[in-house]
């Protein structure tokens, strides 16, 4: 079955890198995504992932997908006190257009 | 600029009574999604549609339906309000396919008293 798994929290200094980590179980899994949630609002895709890729940058943030350990990570450069919000990992399998979602990973930076 | 709009942003009830929450896009998506976001449980598939009059339930679909009469809304109707359906709602979009995007409006919290 279809299982996202994420740590619960992260905490990091303004400036530094920030790495949320994400695991999942089903190996059809085509797309994985990375979606932000700031407070009282709904979720915004940050970016995303083809499961035949290994590697995406986008600007401050890095992909990485480690296909064979189903281990998917978002790094944060040079993390700022406006990126403090709610990390959700998600992934859609082939032929399919729902999505199966993580728990989250609540990001909070200090100043 | 296309958008999903949801309302009521805040809804309080009462157990047993029926509640309908709206949900409208102007995007144009043939998929629509109704998800629920609880501490301790993140976003879970209530309902969704992938055109008009096509509706699919999801994981925890009890209590709950959905109508799709147009592209451009489904509505999520409580049939009897309980307190364990005291949550944050969240519709979405996407175009279709497995490479589609979701696209969220910004929740309605439901309280169930």
């Amino acid at each position: 079955g279809e299982d996202v798994e994420q740590s619960l929290f992260l905490s990091v200094r303004e400036g530094d890198s920030s790495v949320i980590n994400c695991t999942y179980t089903d190996s059809s899994s085509t797309y994985l995504y990375w979606y932000k949630q700031e407070p009282g609002a709904g979720l915004q895709l940050l970016t995303y992932i083809f499961s035949n890729m290994d590697m995406k940058q986008d600007q401050r943030l890095t992909v990485l997908l480690n296909k064979k350990d189903k281990h998917l990570s978002l790094r944060i450069a040079d993390t700022q006190t406006g990126d403090s919000a709610i990390y959700f990992c998600a992934e859609s399998l082939s032929g399919y257009s729902t999505l199966t979602f993580g728990k989250g990973t609540m990001l909070l930076v200090s100043p | 600029d296309a958008e999903i709009t949801q309302s009521p942003r805040h809804k309080i009830t009462e157990t047993g009574r029926q509640v309908t929450l709206a949900c409208h896009q102007t995007w144009n998506h043939n998929n629509m999604f109704w998800y629920r976001q609880d501490l301790g449980h993140g976003l879970r598939l209530i309902h969704y549609s992938y055109g008009v009059q096509d509706t699919n339930k999801g994981e925890v679909s009890d209590g709950y339906s959905v109508s799709r009469s147009n592209t451009e809304d489904l509505p999520l109707t409580l049939e009897s309000a309980a307190s364990s359906q005291t949550s944050v709602y969240f519709c979405a979009s996407s175009e279709g396919g497995s490479n589609s995007p979701l696209h969220f409006g910004n929740g309605t919290r439901l309280t169930v008293t």
